[in-house]
């Protein structure tokens, strides 16, 4: 898991509320990843940030929102527009170098009900 | 469309076996290609990771191969251990990405060690 981390790392909701995750890396990395796993499924991009106040939409941002006020942060709202976003939401980051190495935290599991 | 795709879907085989995963990609070009193990409940964590002009790579027990013509990887996995249970998940980062790194991801080969 590296410098990441990722609370809480089960999560519970009522279908209709905003949920937000938490993300946090004391790697100095500039470039921060949110991705989603479903059984069955690769791990499909949401958002990432590569600098502080400037983030992009990844393959599945709809129902999404980020925030990228600082350098360790990048937090994640799982809106209600999200139709099925029962899931396991995975943050990474990662250098900027030729590498483009990515370090995965552990992990949240939301359940929305 | 840049596809990687891992076979067997799963796999069940006894501590101290060998055995060997299936990646086959149809991104091109590729910068790399990375192994990740993923423990049930876990986040990825890295293996192995070859550029496209490296062949093979290891990390103790665990050896991985690419062949770019064929565009096939498979990694080894010698003298496996419980330990060893989870899933394994290729990606390969397709080249010109760049700091946005949009990696394609496999779906993962689910392996079990039993005792």
């Amino acid at each position: 898991d590296g410098g990441i981390t990722q609370s809480p790392k089960y999560l519970f909701r009522k279908e209709g509320q905003n949920v937000t995750l938490s993300c946090e890396q004391n790697l100095n990395h500039d470039a921060m990843y949110w991705y989603r796993q479903d059984p069955g499924q690769g791990l499909r991009l949401i958002y990432y940030s590569q600098i502080v106040n400037d983030f992009q939409k990844g393959d599945i941002a709809e129902g999404y929102s980020v925030s990228r006020e600082k350098k360790e942060s990048f937090p994640l709202t799982v809106t209600s527009a999200q139709k099925n976003p029962t899931a396991f939401y995975l943050c990474a980051s990662g250098r900027q170098d030729s590498s483009y190495e990515q370090y995965f935290g552990p992990g949240t599991r939301l359940t929305v009900t | 469309k840049n596809q990687v795709e891992q076979s067997p879907q799963s796999l069940i085989i006894l501590e101290g076996k060998n055995c060997t995963l299936q990646c086959n990609y149809t991104v091109s070009p590729f910068s790399n290609l990375r192994w990740y193990k993923q423990d049930t409940g876990r986040g990825p964590v890295s293996l192995t990771i070859m550029t496209f002009s490296e062949n093979t790579k290891s990390n103790g027990r665990y050896t991985a191969t690419l062949d770019a013509d064929t565009k096939q990887s498979s990694l080894h996995i010698t003298a496996s251990q419980l330990s060893d249970s989870a899933s394994y998940i290729c990606v390969v980062s397709p080249f010109g990405g760049g700091a946005t790194n949009k990696l394609i991801f496999g779906t993962g080969t689910l392996l079990a060690v039993q005792p």
